[in-house]
Formats: structure tokens, sequence, C-alpha cells
């Protein structure tokens, strides 16, 4: 059983287009996040949600807007794609007040074109 | 929000040899979490060490231990017996105790047969 599930793996689309990035965990953790891994391999932070609710929400363009239906989801929606948007997008999730490590999808390869 | 630093780009060790990657973070809080991160060419993220910031013995897991300096704010990984399935990108991670996570740039480890 994958414990962080991410779709697509890779995802290539045209300028100007309007795309979806799906994430479920099924560990029954509290928080979800979304990271994007640029062409030098950097991790930074987009958006942190704990029990459905945004807690973090990072200097990220308005065009990504992220959806959480319940605490086990959290959808990124990418409008009007750009040139800059093309990087690996990470889903995580974490139980809060716990040692237990970040759990990670496997990275959404994002290609615009 | 807290930072984290890492300030080797690159590292190399001989197989066999011991390196050591440094960390080094920024917070006002007592009471977090910090991690190494493995992420090896197929992207996907591995655990190899976590640390509690309570915790003053240092952790250890066989080849990898840690040497956190709380007062230093300082948290190095140290790989002993290198092997050629080492070779990949490490991160640091910064978890605070209401699950803010943040990242290093990394660094990228080399081993040389």
């Amino acid at each position: 059983d994958t414990a962080v599930s991410q779709t697509p793996k890779y995802l290539v689309t045209q300028m100007g287009n309007d795309k979806s990035i799906k994430c479920e965990q099924n560990l029954g953790h509290d928080t979800m996040y979304w990271y994007k891994q640029d062409s030098k391999k950097f991790l930074k932070i987009m958006f942190s949600y704990n029990n459905k609710e945004l807690i973090i929400n990072e200097t990220v363009p308005n065009r990504f807007s992220p959806k959480s239906p319940d605490k086990a989801h959290l959808n990124l929606h990418i409008n009007s794609l750009e040139l800059g948007d093309s990087a690996v997008y990470f889903c995580a999730s974490s139980q809060r007040q716990s040692n237990t490590e970040a759990f990670f999808g496997q990275g959404t390869r994002l290609t615009v074109v | 929000a807290q930072t984290v630093t890492q300030s080797q780009p690159e590292m190399s060790v001989q197989e066999a040899e011991t390196v050591t990657l440094s960390c080094t973070y920024d917070t006002s809080e007592s009471d977090y979490y910090l991690f190494w991160y493995k992420q090896p060419p197929s992207r996907q993220m591995i655990l190899v060490i976590r640390q509690e910031a309570y915790k003053q013995q240092n952790a250890t897991e066989n080849r990898f231990s840690v040497n956190f300096q709380k007062a230093a704010k300082s948290f190095s990984l140290k790989i002993s017996d290198s092997q050629l399935g080492d070779a990949a990108m490490y991160f640091c991670a910064y978890r605070s105790f209401n699950n803010d996570m943040r990242f290093g740039a990394g660094t990228r480890l080399t081993v040389k047969p």
C-alpha cells in the first residue's frame, strides 16, 4: 500500500493551460504539504494544510490554488501555466507533535512547453 | 519562518571512508524535530535519520549518525563506511512543533569507488 500517492507522475502541457495534481495519504496524518523542487533541487514549501485548514501559504502566485476536501486529500490546481512553473512537485504528509517523519509522494514532474 | 542552511553544495567521499555533511538552522523555538532525507536519482524522498530537540543523545542508525548541537543550532550527518549506494542528494529538514517543515538547499554526495 502506497502511503502518499500523487497523480500524475509526469505532466506535459502547453503554456496557458490549467492543470491539477492530486494527492492522497492513507496514514491518518493531520498535516499535508505541497513542495516545489526546481532544477537546482531546492525544495520550497508552497502550502500546508492541517485538518483541512490552510496554515502555511508561502509567496506563491495566486494561479496556484490548493484544495483539501478532507484531511486525506490535498490537490493542487494551477491556472494559466507558465514556463517557469516547470518543476517537480511533491506532496507530503506528517503528524503534528510527533517525532515520526514526513512521508512523501513520488513527485510529479511538470513540464510546460 | 525558520531557515535551514546547508553550506556544502557538493561533497565527495571514497568508498569505505567517512564523510560529514553540515547543517545549521535558525529558530527561536525550544521544541522541534530535525531530519536528514536522502534523494537518489529516482527522486523518492527517503528518511535517513531523525532527532528530537529535547533529546540530548545523538541519533544513530547503522552507518549513519548525527552530531546535534542544540545551542549552536547545528545538526550534521556522519556517514561511515560509505557505499556506492549512498550517492544521492541529502537534505536537512527542520519541523516545528506545529508542523511547519523547511528544508536546506541540499548537498550532492558522490561516492568514488
